[in-house]
């Protein structure tokens, strides 16, 4: 059982659709992330929220949108992707260092895996 | 600005055997947290062990042992005893002792085989 789960696990989209991934945390933390899992690169920040406030946004384009309702919940809107978004993403959770307890570790989800037709 | 190397994309081991995972880091931080995390196939990432930069000691958990060498900013993970369930993309991260797990920092991972 794990502490994030993240849905749908699979989506394949049109690049003229809309849809949505949804992460939702039971760790009981206040930061949550969404990176991008490409084949042989280096995992990407795309956005950070902690305590419900965006502090992160490493220049993603705007057909990615988040959302971060409460601590336990975050969403990834996507709209006119590009076949080149095909990819993995990961969403997770920590404890925000400046609220402690902080340990430098994430918790991730499985991920869902995106393909853009 | 950090960067996080694995030089070995792939690497393969036999069952029960000991396998050596290489990382290299570059930082101008003096404090900081070091990590490799396991990525078995479609299934969750997790942490394996972690190193504070400060402590000289080499971190243990339980199969798994780190070869910290801070002045050469290596930081490599020994798997002994070497099992299936030990097949996985592996990747090293960073994150400096100051800030949030916002500047994690990983590398690009090696793909570890154990073969029966």
């Amino acid at each position: 059982e794990t502490g994030v789960t993240q849905t749908p696990r699979h989506l394949v989209m049109g690049m003229t659709n809309k849809k949505s991934l949804k992460c939702e945390q039971h760790l009981g933390h206040n930061a949550m992330y969404w990176y991008k899992q490409s084949a042989k690169k280096p995992l990407e920040l795309m956005f950070v929220y902690s305590l419900e406030e965006r502090v992160e946004n490493n220049s993603v384009p705007s057909r990615f949108s988040p959302e971060c309702p409460n601590s336990s919940h975050l969403f990834l809107h996507l709209h006119t992707l590009q076949p080149e978004d095909s990819a993995l993403y990961l969403c997770a959770s920590s404890q925000d260092y400046r609220t402690g307890g902080n340990t430098g570790e994430l918790f991730f989800g499985e991920g869902s895996r995106l393909t853009v037709l | 600005a950090q960067t996080v190397t694995q030089s070995q994309p792939e690497m393969s081991v036999q069952e029960a055997e000991t396998v050596t995972l290489s990382c290299t880091y570059d930082t101008s931080e003096s404090n900081y947290y070091l990590f490799w995390y396991k990525q078995p196939p479609s299934r969750q990432m997790i942490l394996v062990i972690r190193q504070e930069a400060y402590k000289q000691q080499n971190a243990t958990e339980n199969r798994f042992s780190v070869n910290f060498q801070k002045a050469a900013k290596s930081f490599s993970l020994k798997i002994s005893d070497s099992q299936l369930g030990d097949t996985a993309m592996y990747f090293c991260a960073f994150t400096p002792l100051q800030g949030g797990s916002e500047k994690l920092v990983f590398g690009k991972g090696t793909k570890l085989t154990v073969n029966p």
